[in-house]
């Protein structure tokens, strides 16, 4: 298993500010991954965190937006820029353990955000 | 692109079986997850089944894979209020270069009635 731990918890934030948060795994990993949940919805991927270059993005997501960092093989920052209400969501840490014939993707406990 | 489609409710009956079932598009997805979701928490790794496997049991639960029509499903034997959650079909593959990424579901909220 792996255990990852997130900062804050919860924040609650004024538009047009930033957050940063900060996602630390107990043993290096190579992928790391940042979700949004928004409210009533499912788990969507914002970008694949690589250490040693640029994050990859998903569609409709954008680096000036969520700008993330992967100073090493266990700790990672995403930061929700200029923030505005429709940006409330839980955001996830998400890493990639495989092993013998496993293979499984393991979530941090979330960082619930609230706009204003 | 990859679509996993799961109901969105559930209602049981504690101490009956409840049966999450899920459907998905990519047939190339090489691991099928389920992950439990409890109230103001993260999620939760419950089972996997990798693609070749048609059946997978782990104490209360019975994953059943269907590779041919593309469907899985999570059984819960004894179910108890404790099981209530939301549970979340995933699969995944591996792009080139690109790890394990997972395709979620929009998860099925399973409430049990004592």
């Amino acid at each position: 298993s792996a255990v990852i731990s997130q900062k804050p918890s919860r924040d609650i934030c004024q538009r047009g500010t930033s957050l940063t948060i900060q996602c630390q795994v107990d043993s290096q990993v190579t992928m790391m991954f940042w979700y949004r949940q928004q409210p009533g919805q499912s788990l969507t991927l914002i970008a694949t965190a690589n250490q040693g270059s640029e994050a990859t993005y998903e569609s409709g997501f954008v680096i000036d937006k969520f700008p993330i960092s992967r100073p090493n093989l266990t700790f990672s920052t995403l930061t929700v820029s200029n923030m505005s209400p429709e940006d409330s969501s839980i955001y996830l840490c998400s890493v990639t353990r495989t092993g013998t014939g496993t293979n499984s993707q393991y979530f941090g406990p979330g960082t619930r955000l609230l706009v204003l | 692109g990859e679509d996993v489609e799961q109901s969105l409710f559930l209602s049981v009956r504690e101490g009956d079986s409840s049966v999450i079932n899920c459907t998905y598009t990519d047939s190339s997805s090489t691991y099928l997850y389920w992950y439990k979701q409890e109230p103001g928490a993260g999620l939760q790794l419950l089972t996997y089944i990798f693609s070749n496997m048609d059946m997978k049991q782990d104490q209360r639960l019975t994953v059943l894979l269907n590779k041919k029509d593309k469907h899985l499903s999570l059984r819960i034997a004894d179910t108890q209020t404790g099981d209530s959650a939301i549970y979340f079909c995933a699969e995944s593959f591996s792009p080139h270069n690109a790890g394990n990424m997972l395709t979620f579901g929009g998860g099925t909220r399973l409430m049990v009635k004592p």
